[in-house]
């Protein structure tokens, strides 16, 4: 079946700097990549939609100069926290969309934390 | 903006018990309804979707949900749940079913269950 992997899968970074996270669709090509947030003991957010060669489109709120979204390729999708801060902290999930209509699949979440 | 509601924040059955989820959404347009589970340490998983056709859908692992598009519900069950069906729930629509909103998902807030064998 499909698979999306994500990297690393947690990871514990100061306060001001930057950190990337890789998303990749393992045995399928997607189009469209999209992340989410998720706060303890809450829903995800979707924070962005990732597009292959094209900009990523944000949701309202969503700081597009903080969150930074590269689909480089149809198997990748990169999100980068600038200058983090610990508010930042949370867990980011990123899903793929298949060939199928509306099927996404999802990755298994990185643990993001800010010190 | 859509919202999706689900019911429950937590529910404790006893293995054999009948489950019943709720979900309702708010938004008045075409809609694509799905309900994922997370298992333990896993990602999310595809339980079931419903595009259009019947609105009593079957999913995996015994699972069904039935649209009632007059009460804006999706609502999730199973006649007798199982110890290994113990993980969160959530239920999240597309909404739009095209353009801008291809894809994009909200989700409801997560309802946990715990089965006791």
């Amino acid at each position: 079946g499909a698979v999306v992997s994500q990297h690393p899968s947690w990871v514990i970074c100061k306060s001001g700097t930057s950190v990337k996270i890789e998303c990749r669709s393992l045995d399928f090509q997607a189009t469209t990549m999209f992340w989410y947030r998720q706060f303890p003991k809450q829903s995800l957010m979707l924070m962005a939609t990732s597009n292959e060669g094209s900009k990523a489109t944000y949701e309202q709120g969503v700081e597009k100069d903080k969150f930074l979204i590269n689909h480089a390729s149809l198997t990748l999708s990169t999100l980068t926290v600038t200058s983090a801060h610990p508010e930042d902290s949370s867990f980011y999930i990123c899903s793929a969309l298949a060939g199928r209509a509306y099927e996404q699949y999802f990755g298994p979440g990185t643990r993001l934390t800010v010190t | 903006a859509q919202s999706v509601s689900q019911h429950n924040h937590h529910v404790i059955l006893s293995e054999a018990a009948s489950l019943e989820l709720g979900c309702n959404y708010s938004y008045g347009g075409t809609v694509n309804l799905f309900w994922y589970v997370q298992y333990p340490g896993q990602h999310l998983q595809l339980l079931l979707k419903y595009f259009s056709g019947d609105p009593l859908v079957k999913g995996i692992k015994g699972f069904e949900a039935e649209f009632i598009k007059s009460k804006f519900s999706f609502n999730l069950r199973k006649p007798s749940v199982q110890w290994s069906d113990t993980a969160e729930y959530f239920c999240a629509v597309n909404a739009g079913a095209g353009g801008t909103s291809y894809g994009k998902l909200t989700f409801g807030q997560g309802t946990i269950l715990t089965v006791h064998p």
